[in-house]
């Protein structure tokens, strides 16, 4: 199992500039999600999708912030244009679909983007 | 505001003591989660306990939840310089009707362990 994994794992980039963000969840997982992670706000939640469909997107700062999953492999998180308050580590997670009482599974994490805009 | 709320914000304890770490919440659960982080890495799930559950055990960790004061303790016994890390509780709001749907992070604890 190669777990949840993100790249690039650093971005430095200039303000204006657009980002993209890539996760490849576990094989299998049927969720996946985007987080934010700042010492100020903690970690939120900005979008998740099951089964490749976007389900709930309301965490999503803005609209220069987008989110797509193209298959069940691959998603990414794109800012265009970016700036410096979006700085900040931005983790991906994938859950599996439990059954029965066990439909609600744990996440699991990539070791996530650290993003520095200049 | 956080759902979940830690406490202490951090703790620092020698090596061989228990450490204990308490979250509390506002709303109804159908699960509260313990996550640890280490430094730059990504939150990696401990353990998971449901809302008809009031304890449970995982190897030195040991979690406790009640209900009626909307408050969890994690426990960790024998602590080890390697437990050194971020702790974070996370809910899942009986609101939330997706299976798998959102869990709300609290801020977490940072617990330094020293040897």
């Amino acid at each position: 199992d190669a777990g949840v994994i993100q790249s690039p794992r650093h971005e430095v980039t200039e303000m204006g500039q657009e980002v993209t963000l890539r996760c490849k969840p576990i094989s299998g997982h049927d969720y996946l999600f985007w987080y934010r992670q700042t010492m100020m706000r903690g970690l939120e939640l900005l979008i998740y999708f099951n089964n490749n469909v976007p389900i709930d997107d309301s965490g999503m700062p803005e609209d220069r912030f987008s989110a797509k999953m193209p298959n069940a492999s691959f998603s990414t998180l794109k800012i265009q244009p970016s700036e410096p308050r979006d700085s900040a580590v931005y983790f991906c997670a994938s859950s599996p679909l439990g059954q029965g009482r066990f439909r609600r599974q744990p996440q699991h994490f990539g070791d996530g983007t650290r993003l520095s805009i200049l | 505001s956080q759902q979940g709320e830690e406490d202490p914000q951090a703790l620092s304890i020698q090596e061989g003591e228990n450490a204990t770490m308490n979250c509390s919440y506002k709303t109804s659960i159908n699960n509260l989660q313990w996550y640890r982080q280490n430094s730059g890495r990504g939150l990696v799930h401990l353990i998971l306990i449901r809302s008809n559950e009031r304890e449970k055990h995982s190897g030195r960790l040991r979690v406790t939840l009640d209900t009626s004061k909307k408050s969890s303790s994690l426990l960790i016994t024998a602590s080890r310089a390697a437990d050194t890390a971020s702790y974070f509780c996370a809910t899942d709001a009986v609101v939330n009707t997706g299976a798998n749907s959102k869990l709300t992070f609290g801020k977490g604890i940072t617990l330094s362990v020293r040897p």
